[in-house]
This record gives C-alpha cells, structure tokens and sequence, in this order.
C-alpha cells in the first residue's frame, strides 16, 4: 500500500496567519490517465469528514477560497492563507491513485 | 443533495460479525450515472484517536472492491432497496472497535459524501 506521511501532526494557528500541512506520499501518485489523485479532507470535532480539494488543487464548492491545495509528484501541500476559528479540526490527505486508497494520519489544527 | 446514514448495533461481541446499513437519499444506489463517470458505495472507519482506514466499496453493478488488508473477513452487498447498501465484517476483535463511516466516492476513492458515522465497540 502507498503509505501517506503527513507533517506536522499537530500545528497550533493564530487568527488570521497563514498555515500549511504537507503530505508526502511513498509512490508517485500521478495515475496513468495523467490526473494525479490526492484529496484533503477537513474533519471538524464530532464531525465526519469533508472534501475540500481534489486531483491536488481543485476546491470543492463551498469550500472559502483561503484553503489551496498544490503539489506534485510525491509532495502535496495544503495551504490556508488566513486562520480562521472555525477551521480547527484534523486535515487529513488522501490518495486515490494506487489501490487501495490511503490516509496520511491526519494533522490536528488548533487555536494557540 | 445526497445525504447517507449508517445503522446497526453500537455493541458487538468479539468473533461476531458487525453488521451496517447505509441508507442513502437523493440518490439511487443502482442508478448508472452516465457512461463517462460511476459511483462507489463505500465504507470508511477511524479507531477512535486515529486516521481513517478505507475498507472497501460496491459499484452501482454490484462488483466489488475490498482493502486486501480486510477482504477475508468483509462483504459490502447492494441491499434489496435501491436506497440501501450493508457491510458485513466477520470475526470482530477489539481492533475492529471503530467509528464507521459510509461514503460515495467516483472513480479512484475520490469520496464526495460522508454519512455521519456509527461508532462501534466490540466488547463482551
């Protein structure tokens, strides 16, 4: 299996400064049909899951414009360019281009 | 919108079999739909204080695909209702104690709804 190691496992934030998880992954996750499947998942507390990027870079609808995601290859990036107090939780990456699909560990985020 | 909702027993005995319903709507589990893109019905589960582990998934044709580190003892089945899909986990233990999770997912895992969750303790 493609192991996902995400960095770092907790990250404390202030409001309104810049955050970024990285995601690292085994393998190359570019697929054979040239899209590259990685995910980023935002898990509130007491929540499930919820997609916020795809295919590395895309935001899904809904999702506020300060959360981006890049990368390439192996090394994937998710960026929130200004804290908010509701995006505390646990980020999670995800690959889908190797089966099975696979989950970093997750990467708390917290209000210092 | 499609909303899906996990039930079943909270309680499992270990060597027992965990039995899950995900009951979906706004969307037909048996539904194809469209020749370019398909669905997956899936299951996700996350011990309690750790990730998330995907466990397998059933296309809208009823194949299906399993985590080769689960697929001994898991069976994801199309329930008689379009509406309805099951997992089916044989020979529980204490590491099998997990908030479970259905999801829809297209094509390479990328899940796109989340149910809400059931947690499941196996205990005696």
């Amino acid at each position: 299996d493609v192991v996902m190691t995400q960095f770092p496992l907790s990250l404390p934030v202030t409001p309104g400064q810049p955050a970024s998880i990285s995601c690292r992954s085994s393998q190359s996750l570019v697929h054979s049909d040239g899209n590259t499947y990685l995910m980023w998942f935002q898990q509130r507390p007491g929540q499930s899951p919820r997609r916020l990027i795809y295919k590395v870079s895309n935001r899904d609808s809904g999702v506020p414009d300060r959360f981006s995601g890049s990368g390439s290859g192996t090394d994937f990036t998710l960026k929130i360019s200004r804290v908010e107090a509701e995006d505390v939780g646990v980020y999670h990456c995800m690959q889908g281009t190797h089966a099975p699909g696979t989950f970093g560990q997750g990467t708390k985020v917290e209000i210092k | 919108q499609v909303q899906l909702q996990e039930s079943g027993p909270g309680l499992v005995k270990p060597s027992e079999t965990l039995s899950l319903v995900c009951t979906v709507s706004g969307y037909s589990v048996r539904r194809d739909p469209s020749i370019t893109s398909s669905y997956y019905w899936g299951w996700v589960r996350q011990p309690p204080g750790k990730g998330l582990e995907w466990m397998g998934s059933i296309h809208h044709t009823g194949s299906t695909y399993y985590n080769p580190s689960l697929r001994s003892r898991l069976t994801i089945s199309l329930e008689a209702s379009e509406y309805q899909y099951s997992l089916k986990l044989t020979s529980v233990t204490a590491a099998d104690t997990a908030v479970y999770y259905c999801a829809r997912d297209s094509s390479n895992y990328e899940i796109d709804y989340w149910g809400q969750g059931i947690l499941v303790t196996v205990s005696s």
